[in-house]
């Protein structure tokens, strides 16, 4: 079993969506959780970022926390073509330790 | 600010060969390099974490002596990927931590690596 698990996708949405992607997780030590875009053929970049659990809003983005049951996801409200990527959660048992990805999963957002 | 670059962007070697992959932080200092690959359509797996003035830690699985990594300032690290074979062919990223924070990575943009 994978450390970090999901979905690959991939995920077809009308522009306007409310797009909900998720990663489950088996290591309890986590404490650190990331949400990482990435574009084909490009680095990733950070989105959003929270420590323990609870929700984290900005802007158009929502990353939750759910530590009981070992369950992320990151909400992106009126979806854009421009979110087509690939999304990447990470996460780490200390700040600044290494990070542990999740697989991606692919969003299209289609106009 | 924040911007991590690596150079070469692409590169392609003959198998036997080694290649060197930069990574720098441009407007920051980085104590601590991380080396990923990542294979189509998979999620990144670190290779070893890099810190200035010292050896690398290397992943299990993770050959020292093929994947030399050599952390020499604040700034650049470098990965060389020794007698290149064609299954080392992969996207090579690289992030680095700024010295001011505690958790955030900025990654690179990626050097894909083709061995014919």
């Amino acid at each position: 079993q994978k450390e970090v698990e999901q979905d690959p996708g991939p995920l077809s949405v009308p522009e306007g969506a409310i797009v909900s992607l998720n990663c489950t997780y088996s290591n309890s030590a986590f404490q650190y959780f990331m949400w990482y875009r990435q574009y084909s053929r490009k680095g990733p970049e950070l989105l959003m970022y929270t420590y323990s659990s609870g929700n984290k809003e900005d802007g158009r983005f929502t990353a939750q926390v759910d530590k009981s049951s070992k369950y992320i996801s990151l909400f992106i409200r009126d979806s854009q073509p421009s979110d087509s990527a690939t999304y990447l959660c990470a996460m780490s048992t200390g700040g600044g330790n290494k990070l542990t990805f999740g697989t991606g999963t692919q969003l299209k957002v289609e106009l | 600010g924040a911007v991590v670059s690596q150079h070469p962007s692409w590169v392609i070697c003959k198998s036997g060969t080694s290649v060197k992959i930069e990574c720098r932080s441009l407007d920051f200092q980085a104590t601590t390099m991380f080396w990923y690959r990542q294979f189509p359509k998979q999620s990144l797996m670190l290779m070893a974490t890099s810190n200035e003035g010292s050896k690398a830690t290397y992943e299990q699985g993770v050959e020292k002596d093929k994947f030399l990594i050599n952390h020499a300032s604040l700034t650049l690290s470098t990965l060389t990927v020794t007698s290149a074979h064609p299954e080392d062919s992969s996207f090579y990223i690289c992030s680095a931590r700024d010295l001011r924070s505690s958790y955030e990575q900025y990654f690179g943009p990626g050097t894909r690596l083709t061995v014919t």
